[in-house]
This record gives structure tokens, sequence and C-alpha cells, in this order.
């Protein structure tokens, strides 16, 4: 699992309540990655971070926010959870940013939006 | 937009026969092609990691192989065992961009013992 730890694993939460989830390595990467896992859509990223407090979105980034305070925390945010936001999250991590560097992930957070 | 689609949706063979997977890229101008692996419940297990310049690579029993100007790739997997029975998926990482990857919807294998 590359020393990533994805915190809680299985959440369910109501509709209009926020949430965060948590990603920590220990792989002292410097790219930190966040995606969603939907059937039919396979995994999509939502946003990225490239170092401490350096953030930019990814292709679904609506309704989400993140952040990096420390090399081994992504947090990710969803301000007012919503039901289209159920899905598995997974959090990835990256070493460079060359051809030859790939992404590893985490067990992912099942989160249920009722 | 690039577009990646991996047929078929799923398969199942017996234990002991060699197979291919297929993955498929609407935009050549690729920088590299990865494969994962996924079980069920858990997230994803890197493979093998393909570079634009490089036309295969392999990983003991796997092969994987990129045809840029196609737009193909595929995953050999030889001398199939029950423990391969898993997710697979192909990403892709477009040129110039940060390691943002574009996956396809992935093949889910059997293996039957």
């Amino acid at each position: 699992d590359a020393g990533i730890t994805q915190s809680p694993r299985h959440k369910v939460t109501e509709t209009g309540t926020p949430v965060t989830l948590r990603c920590h390595q220990t792989e002292n990467h410097r790219y930190m990655y966040w995606y969603r896992q939907d059937p039919g859509h396979g995994l999509r990223l939502i946003h990225y971070s490239y170092g401490v407090k350096d953030t930019d979105k990814g292709e679904v980034s609506d309704g989400y926010s993140v952040s990096r305070s420390k090399t081994e925390d992504f947090l990710l945010t969803l301000e007012s959870a919503t039901s289209s936001q159920t899905s598995v999250y997974f959090c990835a991590i990256s070493d460079g940013q060359g051809s030859d560097s790939p992404l590893h992930f985490g067990n992912g957070t099942r989160l249920t939006v009722t | 937009k690039q577009e990646v689609t991996q047929i078929p949706a799923a398969l199942s063979v017996p234990e002991g026969e060699n197979l291919v997977l297929n993955c498929s890229f609407t935009d050549s101008a690729i920088y590299n092609l990865q494969w994962f692996r996924q079980d069920p419940g858990k997230g994803l297990t890197s493979l093998l990691l393909i570079q634009s310049s490089q036309r295969e690579q392999t990983s003991g029993r796997l092969n994987a192989s990129l045809d840029k100007s196609s737009g193909r790739s595929t995953l050999y997997i030889a001398a199939s065992q029950p423990g391969d029975s898993a997710t697979y998926l192909c990403a892709v990482r477009r040129s110039g961009a940060t390691n943002k990857l574009i996956f396809g919807t992935g093949t889910l294998l059997a293996v039957q013992p």
C-alpha cells in the first residue's frame, strides 16, 4: 500500500453536512491526489497537490476543497455533502513527475450520503 | 479529449490459460501508460508502467505492450492462476500534464480453478 493510510474507511453522512476525509503518507512523496471511483465512470481526479500549500483542481472538483499543511497529510473536504458525492474516494501519491513515476494508491474511503 | 476504453468488461478463463487484456485510447500524445490491479474493497496496485518511448514492460508473468500510433496497449498474463482474479485497469497520462491519469473502466477477470 506504499505507506498510505486513508481515514475513515467507511462513513455514512446526511445530505448537507460537512465531511472531511484524510490521507496520510509515510513515503515523503511530494505529489498527492484525490480520486473518486464510480460505476461506469472509472476513476476521476478531484484535486491534487504538488507540495505543501500547493494544490490545483482536477476534472471533477466542484463541491470539494482540499488542504495540505504538511507533506504527509492531504485532506479532502465536502463542505455540504450531496447524494451525488456518494462514492469511493482514493488517495494516491507519487514521488515525481517524470514519465517513469507511477502512482500508488491507498485502500479507499467508502462514503455514503443519505 | 482523451478517452480510454477497456474491452471486454469481464472475462472468465480456466486456470493455466494465457490471456490478453486490451486497452485503447483516443489521443496518441501520451506520456506514459500504467496498468493497475484492483481487488474487491481494496485500492489499486501498480503492475506495470510503460513510458511513451517504450514498446513493452515485463514483470514476472505479466507483459504489457504499447503501440502509440494505433492507440493500444495490451496486458498479457501467462499461465493464469485463481489469485490473478481481480479488476485490471489501464490509465494514460497526457504529455506535458502533471501526473494526472485518465482511467479506463476496467476488465473484471475471473480465473476458474
